[in-house]
């Protein structure tokens, strides 16, 4: 099916560990996003990407990278992990019609 | 940054009640979406809307732009309905979200 699909869907790390989440799109949208949603807040955008080369930050990108490199995909990396970066993740893309979001990864940082 | 409220945080109702979920927000905004999200899952899109009504089913959405308002009805409500609904309005820095209405529907 057509949509966002975003790997893993759960996963633990250690402190200082590293990781990278995947988002990858099918619709050919241009515009990509990465949010986090804390309990009690809305969802606060990380990093955001108008097109294949170019990323931007949002609200909360310390501790984030991000790499645009096809159109197609939309890399969240943590370099060293922390506690407060325990969250749910969530990818999306956008066109003029709507957004379109995935599943989610739930993060803990133990 | 736009400050979205949305209103009640949280509601619980009969099943075939009639169901309303209200948004507010502070700057003027381009479009305003209705997400859904059930416990443990995705977010999924119900409307986007610019002024008017819209309507999918069971739910309409209405926005009233000179108020900065818009409110979320479900008809005939059913326990599948239950699940947080999320406004998020789309103004010159992207999204900003609400905190979400957390809805239960009891049969």
């Amino acid at each position: 099916n057509a949509g966002v699909t975003q790997t893993p869907k759960f996963r633990v790390l250690k402190t200082g560990q590293s990781m990278t989440l995947l988002c990858a799109q099918d619709m050919n949208h241009e515009y990509m996003y990465w949010y986090r949603q804390d309990p009690g807040m809305g969802l606060r955008l990380i990093h955001y990407s108008v097109g294949e080369g170019t990323t931007a930050k949002g609200e909360v990108p310390d501790g984030y990278n991000v790499s645009r490199l096809k159109k197609q995909n939309f890399l969240l990396g943590l370099e060293s992990a922390a506690p407060s970066q325990t969250s749910v993740y969530f990818c999306a893309s956008s066109e003029m019609q709507g957004y379109t979001f995935g599943s989610g990864t739930r993060l803990t940082v133990v | 940054k736009n400050e979205v409220e949305q209103s009640p945080q949280n509601l619980t109702a009969q099943e075939g009640e009639f169901i309303t979920i209200n948004c507010s927000y502070s700057v003027g905004i381009s479009a305003l979406h209705w997400l859904q999200q059930h416990p443990g899952g995705g977010i999924v899109s119900l409307f986007m809307l610019s002024s008017g009504k819209k309507k999918h089913g069971r739910l309409i959405a209405t926005i009233n732009i000179q108020e900065k308002h818009s409110s979320l009805h479900i008809t005939a409500s059913h326990p599948r309905d239950s699940a947080v609904y999320i406004c998020a309005v789309m103004g010159a820095d992207g999204l900003t979200f609400g905190k979400g209405t957390h809805l239960i529907i009891q049969p």
